[in-house]
Order: structure tokens, then sequence, then C-alpha cells
């Protein structure tokens, strides 16, 4: 089955500041890649995702790339604010789970400090 | 957007006692809904897939008979913690797919935060 690794488990930046998390994936059938930010107590609120055909994706303040032949997938955030800080997952999707659900990396805790 | 109602938000109940949890496609049809299981500090693990009309497929260590998953319609799917036993406390949560052999569709409920004392 799918194995996404998530990259790194902790990370703190000053306000202001460039934050870049790395996710890598196991399986080559992936082919959704989103990336969710999950405050305390809530649900993972969708803020970026790319599809495996295309290479990077941009949003404002938020940014994602895919390398699908190293099998790897990044989230830049530029100018970071405080509200930033929260849990980042990576997920994958891939037709071998049980109906293309998302495997998702271990998280990212990010905390943006004024 | 799309949007997942997800109830209740959190839950307290005593050992041994069953739990339902309610997700709700409000503006979509959900043709597939994913449950997940969240521990503290940690990812979301997946639990069951159930398609619409379908029983539900379990992942690897999840028990169907205590999981009890119901996807009667395209706008519904309930999960039930049936005895529940401290154990399962855990934060759980639903996503409704629609489209998701195209990579899309995944829609996440705000969570439900179930204590079993």
């Amino acid at each position: 089955g799918e194995n996404v690794e998530q990259h790194p488990s902790t990370l703190s930046v000053q306000e202001g500041d460039s934050a870049v998390i790395k996710c890598t994936y196991s399986d080559s059938a992936s082919n959704y890649f989103p990336w969710y930010k999950q405050e305390l107590g809530k649900g993972p609120q969708l803020i970026i995702d790319i599809r495996s055909n295309v290479g990077e994706k941009k949003d404002q303040r938020i940014a994602v790339t895919l390398n699908k032949t190293a099998k790897h997938f990044s989230l830049h955030i530029t100018e970071t604010q405080p509200e930033d800080s929260a849990v980042y997952f990576c997920a994958a999707s891939s037709s071998s789970n049980s109906g293309y659900a998302l495997n998702f990396g271990k998280g990212t805790s990010l905390l943006v400090t004024p | 957007g799309a949007v997942v109602s997800q109830h209740p938000s959190w839950v307290i109940c005593k050992s041994g006692t069953s739990v339902k949890i309610e997700c709700r496609s409000l503006d979509f049809q959900a043709t597939t809904m994913f449950w997940y299981r969240q521990f503290p500090k940690q990812s979301l693990m997946l639990m069951a897939t159930s398609n619409e009309g379908s029983k539900a497929t379990y992942e690897q260590g999840v028990e169907k008979d205590k999981f009890l998953i119901n996807h009667a319609s395209l706008t519904l799917s309930t999960l039930t913690v049936t005895s529940a036993h401290p154990e399962d406390s855990s934060f759980y949560i639903c996503s409704g797919g629609t489209g998701a052999d195209r990579g899309y569709g995944y829609t996440f409920g705000s969570g439900t935060r179930l204590t079993v004392v």
C-alpha cells in the first residue's frame, strides 16, 4: 500500500519568513496530492492540492511542487503569519487504496512566532 | 463549496454503550464516505471506506462488528461505535468523496471527539 513520509515533524519560523514542508510517497500510481491544515479540535481543512499531471501550483502565499520522478512533493508558505500556526498534513491518493482513500503523512506542527 | 456536516462534535459515553456519529453531505452527493480515526498528536488513520448502498470495506485491524458503518443514501453515512471502551476514545472524522477515482472530491467533516468513561 501507499506510504507517505512527512518532514519535519515540527517547524518554528519567525513571522514573515518562509516555511517548507516535504513529503515523499511510495506508490507510483498515486495521482492526487492534497495538503491540509488542522487546528486543534477541528477537522482538516484543504489548503491546496495538486494532481499528477501538474508540477507546480500556487495560491497567493501558498505553493505546492510535485516531482513525480522522485516521488516527492512540498508545501511552501511565504510571508508566514501567526495565524498560519497549525498542524499541516500531506496526503496522497492512489488506485491501490480502497476507494482511492487518502493516506496521510504524520503531520508537521508549524509555529509562527511574532 | 462542498460541505460535510458531522454530528455530534463531541460526545461522552459510558463504557459498554453505543454511540452513533452522523455525516451528511449538504450540497453534493457523496458516492464514497471515508471514516478516519485520529489519536492525540497523531495522523489520520483510515478505518473504512463505504460506497452508497454497499457494505463498507474495513482496513486491517479495524473490527467491522465494533464499528458499524451505514451508507444508505448519497447524503448520509453513519458510524456506530458499539460497546465502546476507553481505548475507543479518539477523534473520528468522515470525508465525503465524489469522483475519488479521478483524484478529487474529499470533503472532510469537522470531526467528533469521543470520550468513553
